[in-house]
Parts: C-alpha cells; structure tokens; sequence
C-alpha cells in the first residue's frame, strides 16, 4: 500500500496570505489528523476528520480550517498567515480511532516571511 | 493540552550500546505509543503498548509501561547509526473524549556516534 502523501512539500507565504495543505491517507483509512510542528511548541494537535466530518479540534485560532472528502482526502487551509505560522505540517491517518497507530506523511515545511 | 514529557531531552551513545528513554504522562490511557522522526521528516510508528500489558518487544526494540506511576521506558539495543533520530511517546487523553488528539511529548533526540 502507498504511504500518505502530502503535497507540497514545501513552500513559502509572506504574512497575510493564505494557504492550502493537501493530505492524501492510506487506502482504507477514514481518519485523517494533522499537526503542527514547531521548535518552541513541538507537536499540537490541529483537528481530526472523520468520514468527512471534523470530529475532533485542537486549540488553534479559527484561521486554521480544514476538511475531507468523500475519499478520505484531506485538507487544511491557514488564512491570514502570521509569521508564527512557520512550520512542519504534518497529517496522519489511520482507519478509525485517534487512539490507534497514526502513519504520519512526510509533512509540508511552511514558511511565512 | 497536557503533555508527557521525555527524558533525556537529548542522548548521545557509542553505536553497539544500549539507549534507553523515558516517558511520563499525566492521564488515563488507553494505550501509549512510541514514534521516531528522522531530522524534519515525518513520524514513524514504533510501538504501541495498552494500558493492561506491562511489557512488549519488537525486534531491538523494549517497551515497558508502569500505569500507577504514568511512566514509560524504550530501550533500543545494540544502537547502530541509522537509530540516530528524535523518538516521541504519545498518548490519547481517555477523559477528553479525543479532543487533544494525540498528545506528544517534546521528544529525547538520539545521537549514534559510530
């Protein structure tokens, strides 16, 4: 089975901007998570989807959105980025629980100048 | 949210020795998990050990859980260059109903010198 993807991989926003991360899971699997990674916070959790509703949320201001699809696709989109904002976004599926083992993608490295 | 917290934040070993790191957390678990993340890539999936198991091996690999002080250890024996790399435990919050996601700990950086 492929692994999950992500896409891009990398990218650069100047403050203000807005963008779109693309997650797409393992085959089979209908939870998707991300996560925000950063030196000072480490690994927050963002918010969970589930057969394409978001099931559960981090603590991360509204400007932090995401959503799935019918195929289990998922995405996030930061609106009005904010120098803080540079990270490693990473998403995770898995088939069901939160609790269960997550297969992590290689995450998109976001910085906004 | 409510994190574990690694122990050592950093650890540097000869390749052959044996490394060990420690977790403790604050919560009820359902089960608890150890990751490994090689320098700003993605995490992998080492272990996952329940709450009603004490022990669990995998490969070089040694996993224990002690539920009534909230601590867990990982050993990696007889370390080799490629174990060079940041390792997580995770866990899930059961009174949060999921909410915090998976909560991670800041993580004990690994250093193989070969």
């Amino acid at each position: 089975k492929a692994g999950v993807t992500q896409t891009p991989r990398y990218l650069i926003k100047t403050r203000g901007q807005q963008v779109t991360l693309s997650c797409s899971p393992i085959s089979g699997h209908r939870s998707v998570s991300w996560y925000q990674q950063t030196p000072g916070q480490g690994l927050q959790f963002l918010f969970e989807y589930f057969s394409e509703t978001q099931r559960n949320k981090g603590n991360f201001p509204g400007r932090f959105s995401g959503r799935q699809f019918s195929n289990s696709r998922s995405e996030m989109n930061v609106s009005t980025l904010e120098l803080g904002d540079s990270a490693l976004y990473l998403c995770a599926s898995s088939f069901g629980q939160l609790q269960e083992t997550q297969y992590f993608g290689p995450g998109t490295r976001l910085l906004v100048l | 949210s409510q994190q574990g917290e690694e122990d050592p934040q950093a650890l540097s070993i000869q390749e052959g020795e044996n490394a060990t790191m420690n977790c403790s957390y604050k919560t009820s678990i359902n089960n608890l998990q150890w990751y490994r993340q090689n320098s700003g890539r993605g995490l992998v999936h080492l272990i996952l050990i329940r709450s009603n198991e004490r022990e669990k091996h995998s490969g070089r690999l040694r996993v224990t859980l002690d539920t009534s002080k909230k601590s867990s250890s990982l050993l990696i024996t007889a370390s080799r260059a490629a174990d060079t790399a940041s390792y997580f435990c995770a866990t899930a919050d059961l009174s949060g109903g999921g909410a915090d996601g998976l909560t991670f700990g800041k993580g004990t950086h690994l250093i193989i010198q070969p």
